[in-house]
């Protein structure tokens, strides 16, 4: 199976701009997780997408936005790109409960996205 | 006092000997908890997951979950350079979806 994939890789935005982050998760997983990770702040939740909707929240300003699409593929959106927001993005999905007992809420990370932002 | 707290690191054990990692969480309604391991510039791999009170072993990995103590732990034996990497634990929040918190990692040296 092929695993959790991001696009793109790397990237590089001045502050003001605005970007978009893909992510594709395991084929027949329908949870998507976005995380952001930093030096100092370390791993930190977004947002989770399970069957096109929000279904969790991290404690992240508005212009982090997301959403998800029928065939379980996301996208993150940044907007009004702060010095801050230089980060690797890491996205994660998992199977839905009950599909396995021993894959209960297990998530898979993809590779992540590098953003600087100048 | 940080939702998810793991022993400060860096850690350094001897090629062969047991790594042990720790964890404490202050949710206790979290029943899901984790390991991941993350080399320099890779993303997080999951290693472990736990959900039941005691032991759970996979090859040289045992992790170990007290609800009471609010506390999860991982031990590696024959610890193996191939092991040197940041640890991280972490405890979903949510039963029925994702709300993942990690701790901030504790960073392994095994030393050939």
């Amino acid at each position: 199976k092929a695993g959790v994939t991001q696009t793109p890789r790397y990237l590089i935005k001045t502050r003001g701009q605005q970007v978009t982050l893909s992510c594709s998760p395991i084929s027949g997983h329908r949870s998507v997780s976005w995380y952001q990770q930093t030096p100092g702040q370390g791993l930190q939740f977004l947002f989770e997408y399970f069957s096109e909707t929000q279904r969790n929240k991290g404690n992240f300003p508005g212009r982090f936005s997301g959403r998800q699409f029928s065939n379980s593929r996301s996208e993150m959106n940044v907007s009004t790109l702060e010095l801050g927001d230089s980060a690797l993005y890491l996205c994660a999905s998992s199977s839905i409960p009950g599909t396995s007992s021993n894959s209960y809420n297990e998530q898979f990370f993809g590779p992540g996205t590098r953003l600087t932002v100048l | 006092q940080k939702e998810v707290e793991q022993n400060s690191g860096p850690l350094s054990v001897p090629e062969g000997a047991i790594a042990s990692l720790n964890c404490t969480y202050s949710d206790r309604v979290s029943q899901s908890f984790f390991w991941y391991r993350q080399y320099s510039g890779k993303s997080p791999e999951l290693i472990m997951s736990i959900y039941s009170n005691g032991d759970k072993e996979d090859g040289r990995f045992t992790a170990q979950l007290n609800k009471a103590s609010q506390y999860v732990s991982l031990l590696i034996r024959d610890s193996q350079p191939s092991d040197s990497a940041t640890y991280l634990c972490a405890v979903n929040r949510d039963n029925y979806g994702q709300n993942f918190v990690f701790g901030p990692g504790t960073r392994l040296s095994v030393l050939p």
